[in-house]
């Protein structure tokens, strides 16, 4: 079983629409958590970091759930902007700071 | 943009050759991380550096090999190039070393192996 999955998509959504991923961690030691959003050919970029009360910016909701291992991240009223690749990182304590990314699930925001 | 920056933007090497890849950190942060991305795939970890020394490594062997320079730029070198080392290289660099700290990534190096 790999550390961390996620469906890989592709999500297609209309604009507007409410579109949820999941990202599960097989590493009950896993201690951060992050969503980066990827577009085609270019770097991760930090989209938010996932803190056990869960968080929210804007039109974005992460959640983590321990017992169960895995992180979610919610979007509302999608925006064709939103089209990209969004992988979820954690890392572990006594990791030394490295991620371990998922595969990363592609959304595909139609007008 | 994170501040992060990388050169050369791509590359194209032939089996068997060496490559060096660069990173700037971003201003203030000590601690830079590297990241091979190949297509389709997520981003493996590499090795991070942390004050001018390895401070973890991934499932990577020897050949891939690093500096990190007083000013906290990086290096990372890639022995007797083969086929699969084709790959978006990233660096990421943070504050300190540690689990919570967030990484900011580069923009990366496109390499391919012919």
């Amino acid at each position: 079983r790999k550390e961390v999955e996620q469906d890989p998509g592709p999500f297609n959504v209309p604009e507007g629409a409410t579109v949820a991923f999941n990202c599960t961690y097989s590493n009950s030691a896993s201690q951060s958590f992050f969503w980066y959003r990827q577009d085609c050919r270019k770097e991760p970029k930090l989209l938010m970091s996932v803190y056990s009360s869960g968080n929210e910016d804007g039109r974005f909701t992460a959640q983590l759930n321990r017992a169960s291992q895995y992180i979610s991240l919610l979007i509302r009223d999608s925006k064709l902007s939103d089209s990209a690749t969004y992988l979820c990182a954690v890392n572990k304590r006594g990791s030394q700071g490295n991620l371990i990314f998922g595969k990363g699930t592609k959304l595909s925001v139609k007008p | 943009e994170t501040g992060v920056t990388q050169s050369p933007t791509h590359l194209i090497k032939t089996r068997g050759q060496q490559v060096t890849l660069r990173c700037s950190s971003q201003s203030g942060h000590n601690t830079v991380s590297w990241y091979q991305q190949a297509l389709g795939q997520g981003p493996q970890f590499i090795f991070q550096y942390y004050r001018e020394e390895e401070n973890g490594r991934g499932n990577f062997p020897p050949r891939f090999s690093g500096l990190q320079f007083p000013n906290y730029s990086s290096e990372l070198n890639v022995n007797a190039l083969e086929l699969d080392d084709s790959a978006l290289y990233l660096c990421a660099s943070s504050l300190v070393a540690g689990v919570e700290k967030t990484q900011y990534f580069g923009p990366g190096t496109r390499l391919l192996v012919l």
